[in-house]
């Protein structure tokens, strides 16, 4: 079953919003949150990450928050741009079901398209 | 951090054939990691690959449909075998950073349609 649930699917921005992605998880074993970026024909690219120990973080432009009681997270695209437009994804890691114990997982992704 | 490259970038591939898919670090890294993402899904860990041990499975994968080769700490390959359409998919390798391999860096991904 989905590990992480993620919304909304898809979501239209005018230039200079700030779309904003959650996720939700049930397994209070994961201790990693990263969030990931992906473009038509390439691979996913690492955005920025967080611990539950902490419950905001900030990368440029790009935002985490975190609520561990609620055991959802955020990404927030402040100034958003066009080029910013792509599929993103957020993702879980700890003691899951993993046979390796290294799965990360993911959400089915959001589709984000940023209009001029 | 380090470049990871994936040959080929996409192929299409008859039905009941295999398909070896190369990955190529452009550094030493400790494991090596095999994903699918099927078309408008999200990313699911097929195996994970330690130099010099068997490939790791996660639930629902074999080793006879996907056997893995890990030969040194900067390449790995994945093979589908006896594929079918359900196949048809994105395969993407990745490497871990951090102790526990939480950092991971995806490769482009090969795109693979089975007809």
């Amino acid at each position: 079953q989905q590990q992480v649930k993620q919304s909304p699917q898809s979501l239209i921005v005018q230039k200079g919003g700030i779309p904003i992605i959650n996720c939700a998880y049930e397994n209070t074993a994961f201790d990693y949150f990263p969030w990931y970026q992906q473009f038509p024909g390439k691979g996913p690219a690492l955005l920025i990450a967080i611990r539950p120990d902490v419950s905001e973080k900030k990368e440029g432009r790009f935002t985490i928050s975190f609520n561990k009681s609620a055991k959802q997270f955020s990404l927030h695209i402040m100034d958003s741009q066009p080029g910013d437009s792509a599929t993103y994804f957020c993702a879980a890691k700890g003691d899951s079901n993993s046979n390796s114990g290294y799965a990360l997982n993911f959400g089915k992704g959001t589709s984000l398209l940023v209009t001029p | 951090s380090a470049v990871i490259s994936q040959k080929p970038s996409r192929d299409i591939c008859q039905r009941g054939t295999s398909l070896t898919i190369q990955c190529q670090v452009d550094s030493q890294v400790t494991m090596m990691f095999w994903y699918r993402q099927q078309p408008g899904q999200s990313l699911t860990l097929i195996a994970t690959a330690n130099q010099g041990s068997e490939a790791t499975y996660e639930s629902g994968f074999v080793i006879d449909k996907f056997p893995i080769s890990r030969p040194n700490l900067t390449f790995s390959t994945l093979t589908v075998s006896n594929m079918s359409p359900e196949d048809s998919s994105i395969y993407l390798c990745s490497f871990g950073q951090g102790v526990a391999q939480e950092t991971q860096y995806f490769g482009p991904g090969t795109r693979l349609l089975v007809l």
